[in-house]
């Protein structure tokens, strides 16, 4: 069983489109995440959620906003995109979200923007 | 925050053994310093994590010295397969505004 899956796997669309990536969760972990990792390979927190707060990283667009349905759950969804937003996200979840419990990450959705 | 530093890359030969060295000057007090691997076109992989002295588990070791401002991931025996990304990630709060990925060192493993 996969821990932390994301779906799709690959998504192709034009600039202006609104598209939305899911991520679930099977290990019953509080904290999810989503990351960016642009072409360079630096992976770049985006935002961080759990029961309690929303904690978002000051140089995330608001055309991009993190949905959770329930605490398995953390789809993300991306208005108006842009071509700078092509990359590949990544999702992932942590017990309660404290720096010492590692994070486990979804095998990412690459986001290619024509 | 605390930074990391890491070489851009690295090559070896199978059957060595690969120590990756991560500096973090500004590491605070409460921070852990956390491995992960990455293979491409996957997501990244937890290795090991320890807050100071030494860690080992079945895939690798952690040397954490006194002062904290530096970390060596050592793997022994490196194979083919242990071809991928590493990254050193160090902090005490999995918050959004204060984690940190460092650019990684891209290790090669050789025949």
């Amino acid at each position: 069983d996969t821990a932390v899956s994301q779906t799709p796997k690959y998504l192709v669309t034009q600039m202006g489109n609104d598209k939305s990536i899911k991520c679930e969760q099977n290990l019953g972990h509080d904290t999810m995440y989503w990351y960016k990792q642009d072409s360079k390979k630096f992976l770049k927190i985006m935002f961080s959620y759990n029961n309690k707060e929303l904690i978002i990283n000051e140089t995330v667009p608001n055309r991009f906003s993190p949905k959770s349905p329930d605490k398995a759950h953390l789809n993300l969804h991306i208005n108006s995109l842009e071509l700078g937003d092509s990359a590949v996200y990544f999702c992932a979840s942590s017990q309660d979200g404290t720096g010492s419990q590692p994070q486990h990450f979804g095998d990412g959705t690459r986001l290619s923007i024509l | 925050l605390a930074k990391t530093t890491q070489p851009i890359s690295m090559d070896s030969y199978e059957g060595q053994e690969v120590n990756i060295t991560c500096s973090h000057n500004n590491i605070a007090t409460n921070d852990y310093i956390t491995w992960y691997q990455q293979f491409p076109s996957q997501g990244p992989r937890f290795i090991i994590q320890g807050y100071k002295t030494k860690v080992t588990n079945e895939v690798a070791s952690l040397f954490i010295p006194a002062d904290r401002k530096s970390s060596t991931l050592s793997l022994p025996r490196v194979s083919l397969s242990d071809t991928a990304v590493y990254y050193c990630l160090v902090g005490e709060d999995s918050s959004a505004s204060k984690i940190i990925f460092g650019s990684g060192t891209r290790l090669s493993i050789r025949p």
